[in-house]
C-alpha cells in the first residue's frame, strides 16, 4: 500500500506558526477525508483532526486542518513546547482492499 | 470515558504465532469497528485490518492477508489480533484503535520475535 508523503521534520520558535503538508493521490486524499494524529514520544497516537478540518473535543484551537485536491495540511498556530511531537496524516484509500494509509510522519521541534 | 486496554508485551520465536487482546470500555462495544495498526521503530504507522465488533465482518490489508486473524468476544468486550508465521521484521509495537477515524487508541503492545 502506498504511503502519504510528509516532510520528515518541521520546526519553529514558541508562538510561531508551523505548517505540515501531506501529499497523496486521487484514490486516497482525492477521494476521502483526511485525519491527523499527534504522537508524543513513547505514547500512542492521538486523534488531532478528523474529516479534514474538525477538532475532537479537547483539542486546542491552535490546531487546524485543510484539504485541497490530493493534498492536505496541518497548521499549528502559536506553537508551544508541548506541541513537540510526531504528526501523521492518514486517510482511506479506494484502491484494491481499501487500506487505511498513513503519512510518512513529521517530527515537529520547538526551538 | 472510552478506554482500550491491550495485553502486555510478548516474546515469540520465529515461525510462531502471537495473539494480542484489546479490551474496550466506556462505550457500546458492538457499535464500532476496531482497527489494528503497527509501528516499527522510526517507521510510519501501518494499518493491518479491522473487525466490526457488531457483525464480526473483517477486512485485512493485502500485506497481511493470510497471516493475520481478527476475532472478537462480545461477552468480554474484547477484540483479538493473531499474527502467524512470525519473523524478525514483525518485532514492533501493535496498537488497536476505535472506529473509522481511529478516535481512541490502546496503549500499544510490544511484540518481540527472537530466537
Amino acid at each position: 500500500q502506498s504511503a502519504l508523503t510528509q516532510p520528515p521534520s518541521a520546526s519553529g520558535t514558541a508562538g510561531q506558526r508551523v505548517t505540515i503538508s501531506c501529499s497523496g493521490t486521487r484514490s486516497n486524499i482525492g477521494s476521502n477525508a483526511v485525519n491527523w494524529y499527534q504522537q508524543l514520544p513513547g505514547t500512542a497516537p492521538k486523534l488531532l483532526i478528523f474529516n479534514n478540518n474538525q477538532r475532537p473535543s479537547g483539542v486546542p484551537g491552535r490546531f487546524s486542518g485543510s484539504k485541497s485536491g490530493t493534498s492536505a495540511s496541518l497548521a499549528i498556530s502559536g506553537l508551544q513546547s508541548e506541541d513537540e511531537a510526531d504528526y501523521h496524516c492518514a486517510t482511506w484509500d479506494d484502491s484494491l482492499n481499501g487500506p487505511y494509509v498513513f503519512g510518512t510522519g513529521t517530527q515537529v521541534t520547538v526551538l | 470515558q472510552v478506554h482500550l486496554v491491550q495485553s502486555g508485551a510478548d516474546v515469540k520465536k520465529p515461525g510462531a504465532s502471537v495473539k494480542v487482546s484489546c479490551k474496550a470500555s466506556g462505550y457500546t462495544f458492538t457499535s464500532y469497528v476496531i482497527n489494528w495498526v503497527r509501528q516499527a521503530p522510526g517507521q510510519r504507522l501501518e494499518w493491518m485490518g479491522w473487525i466490526n465488533a457488531g457483525n464480526d465482518e473483517t477486512k485485512y490489508s493485502q500485506k497481511f492477508q493470510g497471516r493475520v486473524t481478527l476475532t472478537r468476544d462480545t461477552s468480554a468486550n474484547t477484540v483479538y489480533m493473531e499474527l502467524s508465521g512470525l519473523r524478525s521484521e514483525d518485532t514492533t509495537i501493535y496498537y488497536c484503535a476505535r472506529g473509522g477515524d481511529f478516535d481512541h487508541w490502546g496503549q500499544g503492545t510490544l511484540v518481540t520475535v527472537s530466537s
